[in-house]
Formats: structure tokens, C-alpha cells, sequence
């Protein structure tokens, strides 16, 4: 079965600072990868996705992440952290159910804390 | 466009009662997706509904139901509420239901039982 870990439970940065939020993930085909941020009260929103061709993806709120088969990771990186990114991120794989349509499995989240 | 909406947004029930909250998803979007967030077991996938039939289901016993209609818009239902089933209750859409499609959440329906 699919997997995701995010080893990182809690980080904070400084505002300004660049920020990088680590996944990695177990699944037997090249999988579909998301990255969702949730701000507290609030539902997911998908901040980017991979499903083939450049590993590298540009999301919104200027977030990138990096696709590395060979280390199963899609590690989240944004080069200066605005206050305002201080929320939950979660990595997810998606997975091809046999009787068509999605479902997504998350990892546990990083809650990011920015100082001013 | 409006987004996914999602009623009640908080509630609260006691041991042994049933809830049925409510998904609308967005105009156009055929396939609902629920899922349960909590603290110690994070997000985990219920059910997805697509054109009025359950597609796919996760691993949560019986008394978790659900069902969609015609317009797309979906109930799910907890049947006997237990003390670990207060969760953060959040709905998605998307277009088809595919995984190369974005998923589009609601802010969630808080159960909290007491």
C-alpha cells in the first residue's frame, strides 16, 4: 500500500528566510504527488502537483517542489517565507482505485511557525 | 465560482446519536470526495461518491455512510456515534474524479460528541 512520511512535525523559519518541507513516499508506480497547505479553521488547498515530465513544479503562493524518483521524495521549497505561509502543509500520493476515481493518502503534515 | 460548501460547519452530539452532514460541490464537479481528519490518525479517506454511485470506499466500519444525488451533492451519515469519532469532516470535489484532477476542498464539518 501507498505511503508518505513527512518527518517533520513542526518547523519554524524566520520571515524571509528560504524553507524547505521534506516527503517522501512509498508506491509502486510512478505515483501522482500533491502538496496541500491548510490554514487553521480551514479545508486543503493544493498548492502544486506532479504526474510527469519536469520534476521540477511551480505551484502557487511561490512555491516549487522537487520530483526525485531515485530518493522517493517531493520535498516543498519556497526561497522567502512571507508571514503569511505560517499553516499546515501536507504531502499526499494519489492512487488510481480499481473502480475508477481517486483517493488521496497523506502524510501526517508540518505545521510551519514564521518569527517576524 | 462558488466553492465547496459544507453544512454544518460545527456541531456537537452526544454518544449514540447519528449526524448527516452535507457536501455541495462545486457547480459542474460530478465526484465527491469525504474524509476524516483527526489529531492522531490525520487525514484518512471515507468514501467517494461519482454520479449518484459509491465508488470507492476506505477502511471505516458500517455505521459511516453516505450517498450522492442527482445535482452531485452528497450526505454522509454516522450512525451510533462513538467518543473517537469527532474529527474535522472535510468534502471534496473534482471534475471527474480522476487523480490527474485537482481535488477541491470544503472548510469542513467539526462533530465533536461528547
Amino acid at each position: 500500500a501507498q505511503s508518505v512520511t513527512q518527518p517533520d512535525i513542526h518547523i519554524t523559519v524566520s520571515e524571509g528566510a528560504s524553507l524547505e518541507l521534506r516527503c517522501n513516499y512509498s508506491y509502486g508506480a510512478t505515483p501522482y504527488l500533491f502538496w496541500y497547505v491548510q490554514s487553521p479553521g480551514q479545508g486543503l488547498q493544493l498548492l502544486l502537483k506532479y504526474f510527469s515530465g519536469d520534476t521540477l513544479v511551480q505551484g502557487i503562493k511561490g512555491f516549487e517542489a522537487e520530483f526525485k524518483r531515485s530518493q522517493s521524495s517531493f520535498n516543498l521549497r519556497k526561497p522567502s517565507v512571507h508571514w503569511s505561509d505560517a499553516a499546515e502543509y501536507f504531502c499526499a500520493v494519489g492512487d488510481v482505485l480499481t473502480g475508477g476515481g481517486n483517493k488521496l493518502t497523506f502524510g501526517t503534515g508540518t505545521q510551519l511557525k514564521v518569527e517576524l | 465560482k462558488a466553492g465547496v460548501t459544507q453544512t454544518p460547519r460545527y456541531l456537537i452530539k452526544t454518544r449514540g446519536q447519528q449526524v448527516t452532514l452535507s457536501c455541495s460541490p462545486i457547480s459542474g464537479h460530478r465526484s465527491v470526495s469525504w474524509y476524516q481528519q483527526t489529531p492522531g490518525q490525520g487525514l484518512q479517506f471515507l468514501f467517494e461518491y461519482f454520479s449518484e454511485t459509491q465508488r470507492n470506499k476506505g477502511n471505516f466500519p458500517g455505521r459511516f455512510s453516505g450517498r450522492q444525488f442527482s445535482n452531485s451533492r452528497s450526505e454522509m451519515n454516522v450512525s451510533t456515534l462513538e467518543l473517537g469519532d469527532s474529527a474535522l469532516y472535510l468534502c471534496a470535489s473534482s471534475r471527474q474524479g480522476d487523480p490527474t484532477g485537482e481535488l477541491f476542498f470544503g472548510e469542513g464539518s467539526r462533530l465533536t460528541v461528547l
